[in-house]
């Protein structure tokens, strides 16, 4: 399957500790965008790379959240000091550049819920 | 800003019936338009897109217009089937900046038997 993965697929914490999720994108993909579900909306933008270049944040993320990719390949999404709000599908896509007319291929998320 | 506005659902058709999901759109600029779906338990994949006025997207027998004096871009399919029940986002990108899709809310469809 060389389509992009997420791990894990739920996470369960407790308010206040910390979680991390990773990304694998498709492999040739220079793009890398992690986004927010809540039900029924859509995918709201966190962030995104181009290689290992972070080039954009949204307002909607938080000095909480942080986000790498290393080596271009692989993305990690952190959350420190988790809180019921943070509770969301979390969506990664990668595309294979930078077009107006580029499409994203998307993950199947790593829904989190904060007791 | 930039939006998109959906229909809200869900929409519940019987087998074979006619969809239309209406998407209308705000933006600045030139967007390219497209329809995502998002089946169950599965990540958003591209529906089908359209990247300048009047193109009109088809895939699997849906099929969307890009409708610049009515700033729309609504989802239409002649017959559906229980398999395309699923939500379906409609997006825009704009020229000139980033690329990064602005996403209307969803509209659920559930098609029955």
């Amino acid at each position: 399957d060389t389509g992009v993965s997420q791990n894990p697929r739920h996470k369960i914490t407790k308010r206040g500790q910390n979680v991390t999720f990773r990304c694998d994108p498709i492999s040739e993909h220079n793009r890398l965008y992690w986004y927010r579900q809540t039900l029924g909306q859509g995918p709201e933008f966190l962030t995104y790379f181009q290689n290992e270049a972070q080039l954009e944040k949204s307002r909607l993320l938080s000095d909480r959240f942080s986000a790498e990719r290393p080596k271009g390949s692989f993305s990690t999404l952190e959350i420190q000091r988790t809180e019921q709000g943070d509770s969301a599908m979390y969506l990664c896509a990668s595309s294979l550049g930078s077009t107006v007319q580029e499409t994203q291929y998307f993950g199947p998320g790593t829904r989190l819920l904060v007791l | 800003g930039d939006s998109v506005t959906q229909m809200e659902g869900p929409v519940t058709l019987s087998e074979e019936a006619f969809l239309t999901i209406n998407c209308t759109y705000t933006a600045t600029g030139y967007p390219s338009l497209f329809w995502y779906v998002q089946y169950p338990g599965e990540g958003l994949q591209l529906l089908l897109k359209a990247t300048k006025a009047d193109d009109k997207g088809s895939n699997k027998g849906f099929e969307a217009t890009y409708r610049k004096e009515t700033t729309s871009f609504h989802l239409e399919k002649g017959s559906v089937q229980v398999s395309d029940s699923a939500v379906y986002f409609c997006a825009l990108t704009l020229s000139g900046g980033s690329y990064i899709p602005t996403f209307g809310r969803g509209t659920s469809l559930i098609v029955h038997p």
